[in-house]
């Protein structure tokens, strides 16, 4: 089992829906989550970090759920530009940041 | 800040010839991360220093890859002697002390080994 996975999708949405992806991780030693975004041929970036009690950033909410061992990242009133891959990160202990093979998400018109 | 540079941008080299690829963290940063991105593996941390130190380089394929840091502001991943198999995407990403912050991407090198 891998330490983090995602589904790879793709996820075919189209503009304006909501939509949410999860990323499972196997260390419940892990301390701290991201989400990532790569967009095609380009660096990943940081989308948001994602807090224990939930944070929000615009038409972006992430999640954590400890118990289960999974985060999560949904995406409202999706856009074009929204059209990416989303890379779940997680820090295992100092510095050993664990990546995802990411999510991809493509916004249809 | 310009952000992390490495250069060159793209890299095509031919089996069994040396490639090193360079990368500039930005300033100040205390943490530089090499990694490696392919269609097949995603991205895989390669290496990583704290300080100019290399801390962690349990994710260096082979010996064929090497890694040196020899200031704050320059980093250099070498591999000697290159294979195709080591075609893929290079990032090097920093970050600063602080615990739980975020990291830097450089725009990558895409190395090409024919």
């Amino acid at each position: 089992r891998k330490e983090v996975e995602q589904d790879p999708g793709p996820f075919n949405v189209p503009e304006g829906a909501t939509v949410a992806f999860n990323c499972t991780y196997s260390n419940s030693a892990s301390q701290s989550f991201f989400w990532y975004r790569q967009d095609c041929r380009k660096e990943p970036k940081l989308l948001m970090s994602v807090y224990s009690s939930g944070n929000e950033d615009g038409r972006f909410t992430a999640q954590l759920n400890r118990a289960s061992q999974y985060i999560s990242l949904l995406i409202r009133d999706s856009k074009l530009s929204d059209s990416a891959t989303y890379l779940c990160v997680v820090n295992v202990r100092n510095y050993q940041l664990i990546w995802g093979a990411g999510t991809k998400l493509i916004i249809k018109p | 800040d310009a952000g992390v540079i490495q250069s060159p941008r793209h890299e095509v080299t031919e089996m069994g010839q040396e490639v090193t690829l360079r990368c500039k963290p930005i300033s100040g940063h205390d943490y530089l991360f090499w990694y490696r991105q392919t269609m097949m593996r995603g991205l895989e941390l390669l290496i990583y220093f704290n300080n100019n130190v290399p801390i962690d380089d349990s994710g260096m394929p082979e010996d064929r890859f090497s890694a040196k840091m020899p200031n704050a502001s320059f980093s250099t991943l070498k591999i000697q002697p290159s294979e195709p198999r080591d075609s893929a995407v290079y990032f090097c990403a920093s970050s600063s002390e602080r615990v739980n912050t975020e990291a830097f991407f450089g725009q990558g090198t895409r190395l090409t080994v024919v």
